[in-house]
């Protein structure tokens, strides 16, 4: 089994609609991260969070929120979905301060 | 913001030559990771070089840094097809834990 599990792998949903992408990992790591890729422009930074009480925005925060639920557990929300939130998005986890992070394999999300 | 940036963008290689990619970043560090990600596929970390450190190598791997130009490169010896992957920097912003990644080398590994 993977040590970073995202879910859904892949949807497709249409603006307006509120989705929740989830991400669980076993590896006991504090520090978890929402990135989301875009072709051609990397990786950004969505939020972070350095334990269940600690939430912090990133670059890209507007338009999404999480939640901690346990420290296995960090959910990315989308509101309201809109087409330019179609991207693929990652979940990843540090044990340290040295910020080596372990990446789940990603969810694609497509807005119609 | 996009802190580290890597060049070239696209490098398409036989099988058995080495590929060296290059990464700039604006601002100090105190270590520098670099990447690799397959196709559509989740980032592996590859290799994290410290500021202190000049050189670090890892099978067929070698990564240098040069902190007086801000700039790294990630050498890749005799490549495989197996190699083909988008490579990607990464370095603290700010000297926090936030790592921030540069858009990336398309590596392409022709058998």
């Amino acid at each position: 089994d993977a040590d970073v599990t995202q879910t859904p792998r892949n949807r497709i949903t249409k603006t307006g609609k509120r989705i929740m992408l989830e991400c669980s990992q076993t590896k006991g790591h504090d520090r978890m991260y929402w990135y989301r890729q875009d072709p051609g422009l990397g990786l950004r930074l969505i939020y972070y969070s350095f334990d269940v009480k600690d939430i912090n925005k990133g670059e890209i925060s507007d338009g999404y929120s999480v939640s901690r639920q346990a420290q296995a557990k960090f959910s990315l929300s989308l509101e309201s979905a809109i087409p330019n939130q179609t991207a693929l998005y990652f979940c990843a986890t540090s044990g340290n301060s040295v910020g080596e992070l372990f990446f789940g394999e990603g969810s694609r999300l497509t807005v119609l | 913001s996009q802190q580290g940036e890597e060049d070239p963008q696209a490098l398409s290689i036989q099988e058995g030559e080495n590929a060296t990619m290059n990464c700039s970043y604006k601002t100090s560090i105190n270590n520098l990771q670099w990447y690799r990600q397959n196709s559509g596929r989740g980032l592996v970390h590859l290799i994290l070089i410290r500021s202190n450190e000049r050189e670090k190598h890892s099978g067929r791997l070698r990564v240098t840094l040069d902190t007086s130009k801000k700039s790294s490169s990630l050498l890749i010896t005799a490549s495989r097809a197996a190699d083909t992957a988008s490579y990607f920097c990464a370095t603290p912003q700010g000297g926090s834990e936030k790592l921030v990644f540069g858009k990336g080398t398309k590596l392409t590994v022709n058998p």
